[in-house]
């Protein structure tokens, strides 16, 4: 079955150190990928996204993520975490349906 | 430009009585989408709508559950008879018309429901 698979459901890190979240879809072709952003009580916000061409993706709030077709992996990463980064992160990818299917997310707390 | 808009944002039912949820696309926008959290868990797709037409509603409970997106005005996400088991958030997002499988979708702030 087709799915997205973040496998933690926690992560802490320290202000000011590198961060990475892990995002494994299973799909049957290239799927389109994104990571999208949710703080408490909101709505979702998209980070970047992934289509096709440079395996390495810029985005917003200084957010990159490189795809890797052989690990089918899409992970997530931040070279330095700001305490305002405190949030829940989601990977999600469409197929040839248009419907996005979500991972479980990862919630991600920075102590100061 | 406005976002998507979503209304109310709070809602509070008891059991068997009607619950009905507002989503505005953005401007220009003509996919809207359908997105059910419970708690702890992440976004599940309920159902893809165009102008007068649902185009997937695969993920849409059986019973109870109906959407529409008439010619005019808002999408609408109807829950008849809720019960406790239908208190989560949900999220409408829209995309702009053409291919919408490449589009980014457009998240509104969800409409928080809680069935007493």
């Amino acid at each position: 079955a087709q799915s997205v698979t973040q496998p933690d459901i926690h992560i802490t890190v320290s202000e000011g150190a590198s961060l990475e979240l892990r995002c494994n879809y299973s799909y049957g072709a290239t799927p389109y990928l994104f990571w999208y952003v949710q703080s408490p009580g909101q709505g979702l916000q998209l980070l970047l996204k992934y289509f096709s061409g440079d395996t390495l993706v810029q985005g917003i709030k200084g957010f990159e993520a490189e795809f890797k077709r052989s690990q089918s992996s899409f992970n997530l990463r931040k070279p330095s975490v700001h305490w305002s980064d405190a949030a829940e992160y989601f990977c999600a990818y469409t197929g040839t349906a248009s419907k996005l299917t979500f991972g479980t997310g990862t919630r991600l707390q920075v102590t100061l | 430009n406005a976002g998507v808009m979503q209304n109310p944002r709070h809602l509070v039912r008891r059991r068997g009585q009607e619950a009905r949820l507002r989503c505005s696309p953005m401007k220009g926008h003509s996919h809207v989408y359908w997105y059910r959290q419970l708690p702890e868990e992440g976004l599940k797709f309920m159902v893809y709508l165009q102008k007068e037409n649902i185009i997937d509603e695969s993920g849409m409970p059986k019973e109870r559950f109906s959407a529409e997106f008439p010619k005019e005005g808002p999408s609408i996400l109807r829950i008849q008879q809720v019960v406790r088991g239908d208190s989560a958030a949900y999220f409408c997002a829209s995309s702009p018309s053409g291919q919408a499988s490449y589009n980014e979708q457009f998240f509104g702030p969800g409409t928080r429901l809680t069935v007493l």
